[in-house]
């Protein structure tokens, strides 16, 4: 079975700082990995999705993700965030062969101007 | 259009009431999904429909009852529920082959 863990369940950060939500997940076979977001009062929106290829995913808005199948990790990135980024992320697996997507805890990400 | 409407956004009921959310997709998906969102807790499935046919329920109460009438609409029917389930309820679809899920903007059912 699949697991997801996302480390920090807060993440206050001040406008155009630097931001990293980590993610790690839990597999025996080969997954894909995704990260979606939540703004207040919305539905869950795609950022961005790992699938096969090279290991550094770019998304939406300015956000990358790195899977590192050694750590098993899928951290989000983003070099200066926005007022506007406030929101949930979530991070997300699935095996490569079906099967239901497995949900993390959630990360609140405050930007704070 | 959007890809994924759901309807009501909001919704308050008794806890006698019967109501019933809905979900339609326009993205030519083959598989449907309802979510419970509750506040501090992950995302939970509560059901999965593939080629109209439901493929799982999660120990779901029967006072959620699902209804999947063809690969583009999805219902959940709400009766005799309970505070508790006050929660975001989020309808999602996908091409079981991508893997990638879409959502609805969820609805905000409050059970009084």
């Amino acid at each position: 079975a699949q697991s997801v863990t996302q480390l920090d369940s807060q993440v206050p950060v001040f406008e155009e700082a630097p931001v990293e939500l980590r993610c790690n997940y839990s597999s025996s076979v080969s997954v894909y990995l995704f990260w979606y977001v939540q703004y207040p009062n919305q539905g869950l929106q795609l950022l961005l999705k790992y699938l096969s290829g090279s290991t550094l995913v770019k998304g939406i808005n300015g956000f990358e993700a790195e899977f590192n199948k050694s750590q098993t990790s899928f951290h989000l990135r983003k070099p200066s965030v926005h007022i506007s980024d406030t929101a949930e992320y979530f991070c997300a697996v699935r095996r490569n062969q079906g099967g239901k997507l497995i949900f993390g805890q959630g990360t609140e990400l405050s930007v704070k101007p | 259009e959007t890809g994924v409407t759901q309807t009501p956004r909001h919704l308050v009921m008794g806890m006698t009431n019967k109501k019933s959310l809905k979900c339609e997709q326009h993205l030519g998906h083959n598989a449907m999904y309802w979510y419970k969102q509750s506040a501090k807790k992950p995302l939970e499935l509560m059901f999965v429909y593939s080629l109209e046919e439901r493929v799982e329920n999660n120990s779901v109460p029967s006072r959620f009852s699902p209804e999947c009438p063809n690969s583009s609409h999805l219902f959940l029917h709400l009766h005799t529920l309970q505070p508790e389930d006050s929660a975001l309820y989020l309808c999602a679809s996908s091409l079981e082959e991508a893997g990638e899920l879409f959502f609805g903007e969820g609805s905000r059912l409050t059970v009084l």
